[in-house]
């Protein structure tokens, strides 16, 4: 079975501010990695997914992600964000060779002037 | 143009009543999900159809049964609706259903049973 943890639940933070949103794993197989966004009022899209090869994948918004295999971690990083990037971000996990994706908690971004 | 679209975004309704929610993607993909979506948006999946075979059924309560007509369509048909029902319902797809799959989500529908 897997698990994900987002360990924060709010970050508010200021525009052209730096964020950091923190995710862990538990799993007894090796997974794929996603992050998620769903702003207000809309379905979850992909914002990136970490499959193999270097650990470090980025968005084409200016979202990065590593993954971090012996901490299970694979936190989401921006260096400097806008108000539209005010929304519920989800870390998910996908078992090697199964269907299922299993998603944290989420964490609420809002991002103010 | 949409991809993945559901109806009715938002449905109101009494307890015990029965109720459908409709869902169709037209990016050709094999795999189709339910998922529910809580208060505290802790997602969750429900169901997935792997070219109308049902490969994904966690523990949903009976009341809950889908259905797939063809590869395009997911419908998710719910009885003896409860208040604990209320949530927000996502459909999504994907292109084969692989663990490798970035999943497709339609806008969602509100569920509210008073």
């Amino acid at each position: 079975a897997q698990s994900v943890t987002q360990l924060d639940s709010q970050v508010p933070v200021f525009e052209e501010a730096p964020v950091e949103l923190r995710c862990n794993y538990s799993s007894s197989v090796s997974v794929y990695l996603f992050w998620y966004v769903q702003y207000p009022n809309q379905g979850l899209q992909l914002l990136l997914k970490y499959l193999s090869g270097s650990t470090l994948v980025e968005s084409i918004n200016g979202f990065e992600a590593e993954f971090n295999k012996s901490q299970t971690s694979f936190h989401l990083r921006k260096p400097s964000v806008h108000i539209s990037d005010t929304a519920e971000y989800f870390c998910a996990v996908s078992p090697w060779g199964d269907y299922k994706l299993s998603f944290g908690a989420g964490t609420t971004v809002t991002v103010r002037a | 143009d949409t991809a993945v679209s559901q109806t009715p975004k938002y449905l109101v309704t009494q307890m015990g009543n029965d109720k459908s929610i409709k869902c169709e993607q037209n990016l050709g993909h094999d795999t189709m999900y339910w998922y529910k979506q809580d208060s505290k948006k802790f997602l969750k999946i429900m169901f997935s159809y792997n070219n109308k075979e049902l490969i994904i059924n966690e523990t949903v309560p009976n009341r809950f049964s889908p259905k797939s007509p063809d590869k395009a369509h997911l419908n998710l048909h719910i009885n003896s609706l409860e208040l604990g029902d209320s949530a927000v319902y996502f459909c999504a797809s994907s292109q084969s259903g692989q663990s490798t799959d970035t999943q497709y989500f339609g806008p969602g529908t509100r569920l509210t049973v008073l």
